[in-house]
């Protein structure tokens, strides 16, 4: 079946760098999405990868390795309004979009 | 503010009955998506509609049907309603058909009693 792994937890520091894992498996690619949802919000886009390699966006950056399948969002100056959820999500050969679970990030002050 | 719009916000309703959510686009997005997130889990695709054609179909049920109108708004129509669709219901938007950003509206809480 198709599948998105991401943890279903993350906790670092204030001020630190974290890094959110995303591996999948999926019917075609086309591409790796990243988007935050705070508690009670509406996802936001945060970041896109169609070609291997590290894409940066200010203090997000995001990673993607076709070969391994596999990609992560890096938060880098964490803040404390950075305490959200985050998910990957991926498109397949037939078009459906694909979310992981999400990867729920705790901030420590 | 995403500049996607949804009504209703909330919406509270009977086991077995019809509802309709409706999601306005943000101006010049041709592509509409709708997802359901229930408690605790992801988002799951239901389907997609570009210029009022559907474009992709994802984990929608039977009792579930969408359209993307001339003016490019979208309803999601929800029938024989069970228990197990509460949930929050999104519309996003996006100019083109990829997966690359898209635009989510606030939601739809759908509560069925």
């Amino acid at each position: 079946g198709q599948s998105l792994e991401q943890p279903s937890e993350v906790t670092a520091v204030e001020g630190a760098i974290v890094q959110i894992n995303c591996t999948y498996q999926t019917s075609g690619f086309y591409g790796l999405s990243w988007y935050q949802q705070h508690d009670g919000g509406a996802p936001t886009f945060l970041s896109y990868n169609a070609l291997d390699g590290l894409e940066e966006t200010g203090r997000f950056s995001s990673f993607l390795s076709r070969s391994d399948s596999y990609g992560y969002l890096l938060l880098q100056e964490l803040q404390m309004k950075d305490s959200a959820s985050y998910f990957c999500a991926v498109r397949d050969r037939d078009d459906k979009i694909i979310f992981g679970k999400g990867t729920r990030l705790h901030i420590l002050p | 503010d995403s500049g996607v719009t949804q009504t209703p916000k909330h919406l509270i309703t009977a086991t077995g009955q019809r509802v309709t959510l409706r999601c306005s686009p943000r101006s010049g997005d041709l592509s509409v998506y709708w997802y359901q997130q229930s408690l605790d889990q992801g988002l799951q695709f239901l389907i997609q509609y570009y210029n009022g054609e559907e474009r992709a179909k994802g984990n929608i049920l039977e009792r579930f049907s969408a359209q993307q109108f001339p003016d490019l708004h979208s309803e999601l129509n929800l029938s024989s309603l069970e228990l197990g669709d509460s949930a929050l219901y999104f519309c996003a938007s996006s100019p083109g058909t990829g997966l690359y950003e898209q635009y989510f509206g606030p939601g739809t809480r759908l509560t069925v009693t």
